[in-house]
């Protein structure tokens, strides 16, 4: 079946600094990515539509110039997380529409560390 | 807006018993998708079913089966005979149209513990 792969699956990184997680549909082409962060314990929450070739939706509440999203081709969605802080660590997940109704991918996740 | 509702937070039985975890969604639009999904320890979400509107049988998938019911806009999820491999926390979500591309609401998620 379809596979949405993310990297890295887990990164720790110091206050401060950026850090860019990837995000690839390896057998499909998708004009349309999503990204998800999840605190602990808690649910899935959009952050941001990523569409292929032009700029991101971002949801209510999220910065868009703290997290930059770049879908620069029709396999590849980048989130980099700028100026990163602690409050910023979370699970960060992706999802990708296939273009066919009601199917939709996920990426394995990545778990973000602010020291 | 588009809503999904997992009342139960935290789930605990004993190995074996039959389990429901319960999802109550609200929607205007009259076509939409609806989804169940595992969350292992480990991180990543395991598509476990996808319903659309206008589909109301029930499915059975092994031990596993979902009950859809537009009436109530409920879609449970039942494991028969539970077993601890099937702790995890469980999502359900209703996707919501958006420029042509689907995105997903999810509900709060349902922590599920089978204890031996």
């Amino acid at each position: 079946g379809a596979v949405v792969s993310q990297h890295p699956s887990w990164v720790i990184c110091k206050s401060g600094t950026s850090v860019k997680i990837e995000c690839r549909s390896l057998d499909f082409q998708a004009t349309t990515m999503f990204w998800y962060r999840q605190f602990p314990k808690q649910s899935l929450m959009l952050m941001a539509t990523s569409n292929e070739g032009s700029k991101a939706t971002y949801e209510q509440g999220v910065e868009k110039d703290k997290f930059l999203i770049n879908h620069a081709s029709l396999t590849l969605s980048t989130l980099t997380v700028t100026s990163a802080h602690p409050e910023d660590s979370s699970f960060y997940i992706c999802s990708a529409d296939s273009g066919i109704v009601g199917e939709l991918f996920f990426g394995e996740g990545s778990r973000l560390t602010v020291l | 807006a588009q809503k999904v509702t997992q009342a139960q937070t935290e789930i605990s039985v004993v190995e074996k018993e039959d389990v429901t975890l319960d999802c109550v969604y609200e929607t205007r639009d009259t076509t939409y998708y609806l989804f169940w999904y595992k969350q292992p320890p480990s991180g990543e979400l395991v598509f476990l079913i996808r319903r659309n509107s206008f589909d109301e049988q029930n499915e059975i998938s092994g031990r596993y089966s979902w009950n859809f019911q537009k009436s109530t806009s409920s879609f449970n999820f039942t494991i028969t005979a539970s077993q601890v491999v099937d702790s995890a926390v469980y999502f359900c979500a209703l996707s919501e149209r958006g420029r042509g591309a689907q995105k997903l609401v999810f509900g709060q998620g349902t922590r599920l513990t089978i204890n031996p």
